[in-house]
């Protein structure tokens, strides 16, 4: 079946602007996860869904982060006012159980803020 | 606050021999999952292997398996008769037995030669 899916892929854009990032996850898969991974690091945890409940936010930077699932399946991270060191790749992942112990991670879009 | 060490940024292997890619971590929780991930380039992740605190014996999958040390929070993957296909980014993760984030180390880049 169809595994987790990210779109753009690529984004660039420039300092200030807002960007908008989607995730779709698998079908059925109750918890979503986002990641943000920067060059030549490991992925860190920015945020994470149980259906459409945001159950924790912790990650988030900053409050120009944002992050939607209202019908518990698409889910949209914003970013408002993009500053350069919101250049990296957003990971997404989902999983079937409530607790993400097992997630299946989308390709990641790769956001650069020139 | 847990955190993961992966202290062999790169490691390289020739075809069909052993390797093995050395995690450690710190935390004060007694239950918890441990996991390996790799992440091929330009691809997006995927699950290599996951262990449970509670159990004693050692996970294993195929050509890959775990040396997990709970007294010395270690927990070292190995992967046998290496392939070229092999060749990719290993994350070392923690999550609390609760479920929720996934807390990944800096990764170790594996190359496979001919």
């Amino acid at each position: 079946g169809a595994g987790v899916s990210q779109s753009p892929r690529y984004k660039v854009a420039k300092r200030g602007q807002d960007v908008a990032l989607r995730c779709d996850p698998i079908s059925g898969h109750v918890s979503l996860f986002w990641y943000q991974q920067a060059l030549g690091q490991g992925p860190e945890f920015l945020t994470y869904f149980q259906n459409e409940a945001q159950l924790d936010k912790s990650g988030l930077p900053s409050d120009r982060f944002f992050a939607e699932r209202p019908e518990g399946s698409v889910s949209t991270l914003k970013i408002q006012r993009t500053q350069q060191e919101d250049s990296a790749v957003y990971l997404c992942a989902s999983s079937h159980d409530g607790g993400g112990y097992e997630q299946y991670f989308g390709p990641g879009t790769r956001l650069t803020v020139t | 606050a847990q955190t993961v060490t992966q202290s062999q940024p790169e490691m390289s292997v020739q075809e069909a021999e052993t390797v093995t890619l050395s995690c450690t971590y710190d935390t004060s929780e007694n239950n918890y999952y441990l996991f390996w991930y790799k992440q091929p380039p330009s691809r997006q992740m995927i699950l290599v292997i996951r262990q449970e605190a509670y159990k004693q014996q050692n996970a294993t999958e195929n050509r890959f398996s775990v040396n997990f040390q709970k007294a010395a929070k270690s927990f070292s993957l190995k992967i046998s008769d290496s392939q070229l296909g092999d060749t990719a980014m290993y994350f070392c993760a923690f999550m609390r037995v609760q479920g929720g984030k996934l807390i990944f180390g800096q990764g170790t880049e594996l190359s496979v030669k001919p």
